[in-house]
């Protein structure tokens, strides 16, 4: 059965912290590795990642898959209040596309 | 863009009602469109995989007379909540993937919110 395990499950910061967010997966037929943000809705794209090493970046938020330890991280650097929510790893490993999310972690960032 | 509605956003109604959640796929084909349940504080869950013009593929536990899936264009996909009770209360969510390829990311409808009296 796919698993994908993320942490910290929670996390406080302030307004300009940096933070790492963790994910690790045992996934059969990897495909690929997609960070998602969920505020008060349903959840919103921000990467997908298929290569390892290869860094995506968006702004203030990037990440990077590691096919050998079977992880990816999200940063975000330079944090606002806007940055909290709960970011959901999902990673994809059948032909049916079909993603296996892990527990979210909660992001909450104080002014 | 790759735009996904649901609708309704939020339905509150009396057990034994049945009840259709539509998701469409606004600016792009989804051949195929996934179905989600999030309890609260918990991750998304996956129900059921809907294909255009085929039956949709339930997860294990998921009852198929229960939750009804209809597929019927590359634009539109149901879900039909049977004899809804109390315990079918959740957060329904809808996801379609561009194009036939499963190297594309899932987008999200804004979800329902299912309230069984």
């Amino acid at each position: 059965e796919d698993k994908v395990v993320q942490s910290p499950l929670s996390l406080v910061v302030h307004e300009g912290d940096t933070v790492t967010l963790n994910c690790s997966y045992e996934v059969t037929n990897f495909r690929s590795l997609l960070w998602y943000k969920q505020e008060k809705k349903a959840p919103t794209f921000l990467f997908m990642l298929t290569s390892s090493g290869i860094e995506k970046k968006s702004g203030r938020l990037s990440s990077i898959l590691d096919k050998k330890e079977l992880s990816s991280i999200l940063n975000i650097t330079a944090t606002q209040t806007g940055d909290s929510a709960i970011y959901l790893c999902a990673v994809g490993g059948t032909s049916y596309g079909k993603l296996t999310f892990g527990q979210g972690t909660i992001l909450t960032v104080h002014p | 863009g790759a735009v996904v509605s649901q609708h309704p956003s939020w339905v509150i109604c009396k057990s034994g009602t049945s009840v259709k959640i539509e998701c469409r796929s606004l600016d792009f084909q989804a051949t195929t469109m996934f179905w989600y349940r999030q309890f609260p504080k918990q991750s998304l869950m996956l129900m059921a995989t809907s294909n255009e013009g085929s039956k949709a593929t339930y997860e294990q536990g998921v009852e198929k007379d229960k939750f009804l899936i209809n597929h019927a264009s590359l634009t539109l996909s149901t879900l039909t909540v049977t004899s809804a009770h109390p315990e079918d209360s959740s957060f329904y969510i809808c996801s379609a993937r561009r194009g036939q390829g499963t190297l594309q990311p899932q987008h999200f409808g804004d979800g329902t919110r299912l309230s069984i009296l």
